[in-house]
């Protein structure tokens, strides 16, 4: 049982590329989320799905694009990269029956 | 003024102490608090999780809250150097919308041998 798995662990971009963050869980939980996480600013939702088809926009949505096509992947994708965007990325799953949520390993990224 | 006001630390305490973290918060909205530990560059692992008030005890972690207050806490009992990590608050709101969390900014701990 691998939980929440997130790829890459590290990633550097220049300014203007885009890439896309994977991420996929095995627990059959129906909600996931993308957070990021700065010094000083805690967990910051991006977006989350409460379901497969399903997404809406978290605090900081700008910049970022979701899709969930399947209830075990939440791809997050940066459309243009900033360095306002360099932080560490973490996907979260959770079931519906709110007992919190668990958390990936976490991508850092760095754009230069 | 942040939804979870969490102190940054960081807190330094000598083994065997006990650590004493809190939050406070503004949503009276919010039902259900959690506490996570994060070790450095690893993601947040969830350590206890309480509905409404009360306190939930959990081998030597102890959570407690106080909606009329507004305040949670977490207490380690017997600190080990290995308890030396970040501690998040989170909480959410009932029927929130997956279940969104609001984070505190962390406490970060140091257990010294």
């Amino acid at each position: 049982n691998a939980g929440v798995t997130q790829t890459p662990k590290f990633q550097v971009l220049k300014t203007g590329q885009s890439m896309t963050l994977q991420c996929a869980q095995d627990m059959n939980h129906e909600y996931m989320s993308w957070y990021r996480q700065d010094p000083g600013m805690g967990l910051r939702l991006i977006h989350y799905s409460v379901g497969a088809g399903i997404t809406d926009q978290g605090e900081v949505p700008n910049g970022y694009n979701v899709s969930r096509s399947t209830t075990e992947d939440f791809p997050l994708r940066l459309l243009s990269a900033a360095p306002s965007q360099t932080s560490v990325y973490f996907c979260a799953s959770s079931s519906t029956a709110n007992y919190g949520y668990t958390f990936g390993s976490g991508t850092r990224l760095t754009v230069v | 003024q942040k939804e979870v006001e969490q102190d940054p630390g960081p807190l330094s305490v000598p083994e065997g102490a006990i650590v004493s973290l809190n939050c406070t918060y503004s949503n009276s909205a919010f039902q259900y608090f959690m506490w996570y530990r994060q070790y450095s560059r690893k993601g947040p692992e969830l350590l206890m999780y309480t509905y409404s008030s009360g306190n939930k005890e959990d081998g030597r972690f102890t959570a407690q809250v106080d909606k009329s207050s507004k305040y949670i806490s977490l207490f380690i009992r017997d600190s080990q150097p290995s308890d030396s990590a970040t501690y998040l608050c989170a909480m959410s709101r009932i029927k929130a919308a997956g279940n969104k969390l609001t984070f505190g900014g962390g406490t970060r701990v140091l257990v010294k041998p």
